[in-house]
């Protein structure tokens, strides 16, 4: 099916590991984003891209790093993982600014 | 500084009766506004949205209303059905700062009673 894919679904890292969250999705998009969603918060933006070869930060960029070499993926990665980073991330996509966003199912990330 | 707020984090409705949901914004440089809504363990799925030079879209049962004068937009679900009950977000997009941003609210956890 189309969309796009995120993993891992869940994960649990300890303080000062390093991962990536992956993200793909199949609709050659060229808007996507990564999101962070915390209780009471909403959904706080991290990074965005608007295409292949840019990124920007965006509301709560600090411990995390993107890059966007293909139009496909924009994966996020956590340098050295702290329990404020405990949260879930939802990638999300769209084929311009003002279109509604395709989300990804989320990754549950815990921080111990 | 919460730039798009949705002041009722929780609402309860009987099935087949009128849902609203509200949500304010306060940057004037928003110029489409759209809703999302969320069940557990899944991501946002887009719902209806409204341009800034409009006042009103409707999408069957949903309808989105906006008050560019008081920075206000609301949701309208009418019957409300119990898979309506969900957790749904307003989020507003713009130029913000040079670039191109999709701010959301809070959310508000609608619960459709039979």
């Amino acid at each position: 099916n189309a969309g796009v894919t995120q993993t891992p679904k869940f994960q649990v890292l300890k303080t000062g590991q390093s991962m990536t969250l992956q993200c793909a999705q199949d609709m050659n998009h060229e808007y996507m984003s990564w999101y962070r969603q915390d209780p009471g918060m909403g959904l706080r933006l991290i990074h965005y891209s608007v295409g292949a070869g840019i990124t920007d930060q965006g509301e709560v960029p600090n411990g995390y790093n993107v890059s966007r070499s293909t139009t496909e993926d924009f994966p996020l990665r956590l340098l050295s993982a702290a329990p404020s980073q405990t949260s879930v991330y939802f990638c999300a996509s769209s084929r311009d600014s003002d279109y509604g966003y395709t989300f990804g199912s989320g990754t549950r990330l815990t921080v111990v | 500084d919460q730039q798009v707020k949705q002041n009722s984090p929780s609402l309860s409705v009987q099935e087949g009766r009128i849902s609203i949901l509200n949500c304010d914004y306060t940057n004037s440089m928003f110029d489409y506004f759209l809703w999302y809504k969320k069940y557990p363990a899944e991501g946002p799925t887009f719902l209806i949205s409204i341009s800034s030079i409009k006042d009103k879209n409707e999408d069957g049962r949903f309808t989105v209303f906006l008050n560019k004068s008081a920075k206000h937009l609301s949701l309208h679900i009418v019957p409300s059905q119990p898979g309506d009950s969900a957790v749904y977000f307003c989020a507003a997009s713009g130029i913000i700062q040079g670039a191109q941003k999709l701010v959301f609210g809070q959310g508000t956890r609608l619960t459709i009673n039979p």
